[in-house]
């Protein structure tokens, strides 16, 4: 069974102090692994797509990685607008389904 | 990316009742997905909307209870059937143009059954 488990649960930091986010997969064939932002009472909002172990993007503030076996979302002098519940999932090859596995998530709080 | 709209945004029902929400997207699209979201949990795949064939459904989610209708590229019907309060949750459409492509999300349906 595919298992996507993130951590920490939860995250309180400074405004200005770097962290990362971990995303860890136990999955049969990975073909994709997605973040996405979560604020209270929206849908999930896009950030990356990962495909291959070594494989990096980066988006203003955030950079996430992925290895064999999991993801970090690394946040660098995060802002307070930067709070909101970071999700990671995975999409993968057994089945035939191409739905996503969501792991719990990570809420973050930056405080001013 | 897509645009993506859900009808209603949110609603309180009664018990034994159904619901019907609706997905709307602004372009052709290959793939849509509903996924139930209960409070303070992660998002779980319900079913592929499958268009002219019937969905696909993840395990522990039957069409009996969550029927699902994709009649064209853009629109998808996700009915909560017989609800109960363990159906209260937050009801999500999502879509992607192919294979390992990004899903992008809607608003959600916030659902409160009494």
């Amino acid at each position: 069974e595919d298992q996507v488990t993130q951590s920490p649960e939860a995250l309180r930091l400074q405004e200005g102090e770097s962290s990362s986010l971990n995303c860890s997969y136990t999955v049969s064939g990975l073909r994709g692994l997605f973040w996405y932002r979560q604020d209270p009472g929206k849908g999930p909002e896009f950030l990356f797509t990962l495909y291959s172990a070594g494989e990096e993007k980066e988006k203003e503030r955030l950079k996430a990685t992925l290895t064999k076996k999991e993801s970090f979302l690394h946040i660098t002098a995060p802002k307070p607008e930067d709070s909101a519940t970071y999700l990671c999932a995975v999409q993968t090859s057994g089945g035939g389904a191409d739905g996503l596995t969501f792991g719990k998530g990570t809420h973050l709080i930056i405080q001013p | 990316s897509a645009v993506i709209s859900q009808k209603p945004s949110r609603d309180i029902c009664q018990r034994g009742t159904s619901l019907t929400i609706q997905c709307q997207v602004d372009s052709q699209v290959t793939m849509m997905f509903w996924y139930r979201q209960q409070p303070g949990q992660s998002l779980t795949l319900i079913a592929t909307a499958n268009q002219g064939s019937e969905a696909t459904y993840e395990s522990g989610f039957v069409i009996d209870k969550f029927p699902i209708s994709r009649p064209n590229l853009t629109f998808s019907t996700l009915t909560v059937s017989n609800m109960s309060p363990e159906d209260s949750s937050i009801y999500l459409c999502s879509v992607g143009t192919s294979f390992a492509d990004t899903q992008y999300f809607g608003p959600g349906t916030r659902l409160t059954v009494l």
